[in-house]
């Protein structure tokens, strides 16, 4: 089993759309979870860490469910600016991030 | 926010020489640094961890002598691609934390994509 595994997608929707994604990663240890957001040749940007509570910013919902061990996205109200590859990250010691291979997502008009 | 900083952005070498790639925090201090390479559509991965004034820890698989990690101050660490041949284009991305991030937050850098004719 991969040690984080995304959706690779695409994921297609039209403006306006509710879309989420889910992330499983394989280390019960691991501590910190982030989602980053990638533009295409570009290096990634956090988009936000996901806490065991759950985190919003904005449009953006992330949450965290460690007996599954996944990690989730939604994104509310999608824009065509949120196309974009959305990668996971999983620390598996201090700042040492494994990422997911990164769900693409395309919002169409 | 914190910024890395990554140069030169887009290289274009023959096969067989050595290409340079500089990594540096611009408002921070780094005790470590990383360094991922990520091919067309596939994930980050990990190659080595810079470690100021040590050896670069490498992750299993790649080659130590051909990717050379140098680290000698808080602000900069080096990937020299040595003898580099087509199938070491990719993209190689630094990164670094501040440290001060209670959850290890990394920055990245821009990204150096390298191609070798």
């Amino acid at each position: 089993r991969k040690e984080v595994e995304q959706d690779p997608g695409p994921f297609n929707v039209p403006e306006g759309a509710t879309v989420a994604f889910n992330c499983t990663y394989s280390n019960s240890a691991s501590q910190s979870f982030f989602w980053y957001r990638q533009d295409c040749r570009k290096e990634p940007k956090l988009l936000m860490s996901v806490y065991s509570s759950g985190n919003e910013d904005g449009r953006f919902t992330a949450q965290l469910n460690r007996a599954s061990q996944y990690i989730s996205l939604l994104i509310r109200d999608s824009k065509l600016s949120d196309s974009a590859t959305y990668l996971c990250a999983v620390t598996r010691g201090y700042s040492t991030l494994t990422f997911g291979k990164g769900t693409m997502l395309l919002v169409s008009p | 926010g914190a910024v890395v900083s990554q140069h030169p952005s887009r290289v274009i070498c023959k096969s067989g020489t050595s290409v340079k790639i500089e990594c540096r925090s611009l408002d921070f201090q780094a005790t470590t640094m990383f360094w991922y390479r990520q091919f067309p559509k596939q994930s980050l991965m990990l190659m080595a961890t810079s470690n100021e004034g040590s050896k670069a820890t490498y992750e299993q698989g790649v080659e130590k002598d051909k990717f050379l990690i140098n680290h000698a101050s808080l602000t900069l660490s080096t990937l020299t691609v040595t003898s580099a041949h087509p199938e070491d284009s990719s993209f190689y991305i630094c990164s670094a934390s501040p440290g001060t991030s209670p959850s290890g937050e990394l920055f990245f850098g821009e990204g150096s994509r390298l191609t070798v004719l």
